[in-house]
Parts: C-alpha cells; sequence; structure tokens
C-alpha cells in the first residue's frame, strides 16, 4: 500500500508560469516532508522541505505547501524555466532515530520555452 | 556533486549470480541508505546503517545484504539474481542527529542488468 502518492505522472508547464506539483500521504505518523528532483543519469538532488508544524516553506522560486488535515503537500515552481524540466519526488519521514524516507512515484515536469 | 560516490556506474551480469554495489557516504556522515528503483516506481528504501550498525530495514529481499565498515563505506550484495532485480540502486547519506537529519544526500546510483 502506497503511503506517498503523486498521482500525476507528467506535468507539461509553459516556461515561465508556475508549476504546481501534488503529494498525498496517509500516514498521520509523517512529520517531515521532503522535494527531491532528479535529472536522468543523476541520483536525487534534495530541493525543500517542510515540518509538520509548519504549513508553507518558501526558498526563491520554490514554496511548498502542507495541508495537515487534507493528508497533502504541494510543490509550487514561480516562476518555471527550462531547467526545471526534471522528474520530482515527494518523500516522507515520520522522524525519529531512523530517518528513512518513503517516496512517491515521481511527477516528471516539462517546462517548455 | 553530493559528495557521495557509487561504484561501478553499471553493472550487467546473469541470473543466478552474485554482485557487491559500493557506496562512499559524504565525509562526516554517519548514516548511509540503499534504496532501489525498478522501471516507473519511486525509490524504495531496503535498508539502512548508522555508524556500522544496522538501524532500519524496509523492503529488502533475504537474497540481498548490506554493511557499512569501520570506514563508513557501505557494501550491498545481493545473490541468486533475478531479472526482476534490475534496476537503479542508490545509495544517500545524511548527517549525525539532528535537525538535518532527514535531509539525504544520494549518490548518482549503479544500474543493474540481469539478463
Amino acid at each position: 500500500d502506497q503511503q506517498v502518492k503523486q498521482n500525476s505522472p507528467s506535468l507539461s508547464v509553459q516556461e515561465g508560469r508556475i508549476s504546481i506539483l501534488n503529494c498525498d500521504y496517509t500516514n498521520s505518523m509523517f512529520d517531515y516532508f521532503l522535494w527531491y528532483k532528479k535529472y536522468p543519469a543523476e541520483g536525487p538532488t534534495f530541493l525543500i522541505s517542510i515540518s509538520s508544524i509548519k504549513d508553507k516553506n518558501e526558498d526563491g522560486r520554490f514554496t511548498v505547501f502542507l495541508n495537515k488535515s487534507a493528508k497533502h503537500l504541494s510543490l509550487h515552481i514561480v516562476p518555471s524555466q527550462p531547467g526545471d524540466s526534471a522528474v520530482y519526488f515527494c518523500a516522507a519521514s515520520d522522524g525519529g532515530s531512523q530517518g528513512n524516507l518513503i517516496f512517491g512515484k515521481g511527477t516528471k515536469l516539462s517546462v517548455k520555452p | 556533486d553530493s559528495g557521495v560516490t557509487q561504484t561501478p556506474k553499471h553493472l550487467i551480469t546473469a541470473t543466478g549470480q552474485r554482485v557487491t554495489l559500493r557506496c562512499s557516504p559524504r565525509s562526516g556522515d554517519l548514516s548511509v541508505y540503499w534504496y532501489q528503483q525498478s522501471l516507473d516506481q519511486g525509490l524504495q528504501f531496503l535498508i539502512q546503517y548508522y555508524n556500522g550498525e544496522e538501524r532500519a530495514k524496509g523492503n529488502i529481499l533475504e537474497r540481498f545484504s548490506a554493511q557499512q565498515f569501520p570506514d563508513l563505506h557501505s557494501e550491498l550484495n545481493l545473490s541468486s539474481l533475478e531479472l526482476g532485480d534490475s534496476a537503479l540502486y542508490f545509495c544517500a547519506s545524511s548527517a549525525p542527529q539532528g535537525v538535518w537529519d532527514n535531509e539525504q544526500f544520494f549518490g548518482p546510483g549503479t544500474r543493474l542488468t540481469v539478463l
């Protein structure tokens, strides 16, 4: 049973517009959420994270929103750039000393010039 | 460059064989994680080591095993390989306990092809 779900396998956006990537989770014990970006032939790269005590975290063009009641988080990229084209993975952790992450299947973002 | 290195980059082998994947974590990181990414799948957590000790186990098959050595590098051993084991295997490392403990830094991966 998937605990972290990214229901959109792909998303296409025009350069300069907003990209919104969505992620849903089922485990209410998750208290830390991360987004990773992955280019072909490379490992995932950490992008931005949010703790469950917050509902928003912003870093430059990237903002992550967390809605705990809906068990939903989203990543907003504004403005989108062609270099943002990659696969984006949502990940969650229930903290503690283990720290292993549960990943979604990813959303492939294509930003068209 | 994340600072995490993995060797080899590519590995092609036959069913029934055994292979060893190697990972060197970022300098100073004590935790090492192994993940498997099959076609069209997300990253599946396999196992975590912390300072030489097994810390957590995910969906790791009994045919697979791992260890972390005193110099903190880690090896993932895959035996009795099957076609379905073909995948990308990623290693990640993270800093010691603290607020950044959950941020993991990934290596470039090893692509395993079982023929």
